[in-house]
C-alpha cells in the first residue's frame, strides 16, 4: 500500500469547514483512498473512501485530485464531537470488489474543533 | 443491529504470562482483522481471518496467533507476554464481497503487562 502524508495536527472553530489534507503521491492506479477517524478511547470508525471521483455522503467529502497525488476530507460544519484522529489510508481492492486487505494506519491528523 | 464487540475491556498480565482477547464480528460479516495500537500511535495490522483461515499477516511475531470460529467470532492469542505488548488490542469485521470492504471497528481491550 502507497504510503501518505499528513499534518500532524489542526485546529477549527466550530461550525467551520474542516479541510483535512493527505499527500499519497506514490498511489497507484488501483489504489482507493480511504479515511477513518477515531475519536478518544474508541474504536476507528470509516468516514469516506474515493477512487478517483470526489465523493460525498452523510459524514464529509472527499476531493481527490485529478492526478490523484493527494486528497481532502472536509468535514463541512464541524461540531465538537468531530474532535478525533483523523487517518487517510491507500489501500488495493482486489479483483471483483473484493478484499481480503488490511488497513495501514499512519500517525494521523489529530482535529481539535473549539467553541 | 449488534456492532463489533470485544471481551474483556481490560486485561492485566505480568510478563510471560498468556492471553486470550475475543470479539465477535457485526451481525452479517464473515471476515475478522485484528490490530494492535500503541499509546500514542495508528493501529497496526496482526492478521486477519476468513472462512476460518488466516489470510494475511503483518509484522507481528509467532507468539501472537489466532483462530475464527464456525460462527465467525475470533480469538486473539498471545505467548509469553512482553511489556512491550502492553496496548489497546483491536478487531474489526468486514463482509467480503461488498465493494469497499468497510471495515467496522470494536471498541478494543486495554492490555497492561506488568
Amino acid at each position: 500500500d502507497a504510503k501518505t502524508t499528513q499534518p500532524p495536527s489542526m485546529d477549527c472553530a466550530e461550525g467551520r469547514a474542516a479541510n483535512l489534507p493527505c499527500n499519497h503521491s506514490t498511489i497507484s492506479g488501483n489504489e482507493y483512498v480511504y479515511w477513518y477517524r477515531q475519536i478518544h478511547s474508541q474504536g476507528p470508525q470509516y468516514i469516506i473512501h474515493g477512487l478517483k471521483n470526489n465523493e460525498t455522503n452523510e459524514m464529509a467529502s472527499l476531493i481527490i485530485t485529478e492526478d490523484r497525488k493527494s486528497s481532502t476530507l472536509i468535514l463541512p460544519h464541524a461540531t465538537l464531537r468531530d474532535t478525533a484522529v483523523y487517518y487517510c489510508i491507500v489501500r488495493v481492492l482486489n479483483a471483483g470488489g473484493t478484499s481480503y486487505g488490511k488497513l495501514t494506519f499512519g500517525q494521523g491528523t489529530i482535529l481539535t474543533v473549539h467553541p | 443491529d449488534a456492532g463489533v464487540t470485544q471481551s474483556p475491556t481490560h486485561l492485566i498480565k505480568t510478563r510471560g504470562q498468556q492471553v486470550t482477547l475475543r470479539c465477535s464480528p457485526k451481525s452479517g460479516h464473515d471476515t475478522v482483522s485484528w490490530y494492535q495500537q500503541a499509546l500514542g500511535q495508528g493501529p497496526q495490522f496482526i492478521f486477519q481471518y476468513y472462512e476460518e483461515e488466516e489470510r494475511q499477516r503483518g509484522n507481528f511475531p509467532d507468539r501472537f496467533s489466532g483462530h475464527q470460529f464456525p460462527n465467525y467470532s475470533s480469538e486473539l492469542n498471545v505467548n509469553a507476554l512482553l511489556l512491550g505488548d502492553s496496548a489497546l488490542y483491536l478487531c474489526a469485521s468486514s463482509l467480503v464481497g461488498r465493494n469497499y470492504n468497510e471495515q467496522f471497528f470494536g471498541p478494543g481491550t486495554r492490555l497492561t503487562v506488568l
